[in-house]
């Protein structure tokens, strides 16, 4: 069957190589799920977004895979950086809603 | 053009006081959220207003917290009498029109209640 990525709280990566976050989902019926970083002493901001339609999609350095059998987002980055060293959290919205429904966060390190 | 705007950026009252944090959302946006961060767990939602109405507010933790919009511009979110659970990071957003458009937030208010 399909593994399913577990969600750890902290994740050190050394720099050049691929990250990966893993996040679980909880509502069946939401339709639109977000990637957020945060910094220290900022807000969080966005990365990159999926609609429930699609399973996968590319920025710059970045890969959302968004597997709704198991509920289940994770987020790919590509050579990491260390400006890419903060905590990202995953959030959905369901079906005609506003708010957004946040993950526990992953603290990611870049190790020079 | 200017982000979203928060006041102050850190505030550190003692329990049973009263705290009004400010946020200045992005210019022309109509919707506007409160959401929390406590003791480094997840970002929780507080509410969210529609220009000047307060479309959502299931997530307000109790009546000790009060949130307004008056003129639909700048909001403001009270915390009176506060507690010590009250402590963390208070973070304001704003959006365009429209379910799916981005969140854009701002840069917190660490909030520490003694």
């Amino acid at each position: 069957g399909e593994s399913v990525g577990l969600h750890l709280p902290t994740l050190s990566v050394q720099e050049g190589d691929n990250s990966i976050i893993n996040c679980a989902y909880s509502n069946s019926a939401s339709d639109y799920f977000i990637w957020y970083k945060q910094e220290s002493g900022k807000g969080p901001q966005f990365i990159i977004d999926i609609r429930s339609n699609m399973d996968k999609r590319q920025g710059q350095r970045v890969t959302v895979l968004l597997n709704k059998t198991v509920k289940h987002l994770s987020l790919q980055i590509a050579a990491t950086q260390p400006g890419d060293s903060a905590v990202y959290f995953c959030a959905e919205i369901p079906s005609n809603d506003y708010k957004l429904s946040f993950g526990a966060g992953t603290t990611v390190t870049v190790r020079a | 053009e200017a982000g979203v705007t928060q006041f102050p950026s850190h505030s550190v009252i003692e329990k049973g006081q009263t705290v009004t944090l400010r946020c200045d959302p992005i210019s022309g946006h109509d919707n506007l959220y409160w959401y929390r961060r406590v003791m480094g767990k997840e970002i929780k939602f507080l509410l969210h207003f529609v220009k000047e109405s307060k479309q959502d507010e299931s997530g307000m933790p109790n009546n000790r917290f009060l949130a307004e919009r008056t003129g639909g511009t700048y909001s403001t979110l009270k915390v009176q009498p506060a507690e010590l659970e009250d402590s963390g990071v208070y973070f304001c957003a704003s959006s365009n029109r429209g379910v799916y458009n981005e969140q854009f937030f701002g840069p917190g208010t660490r909030l520490t209640v003694l």
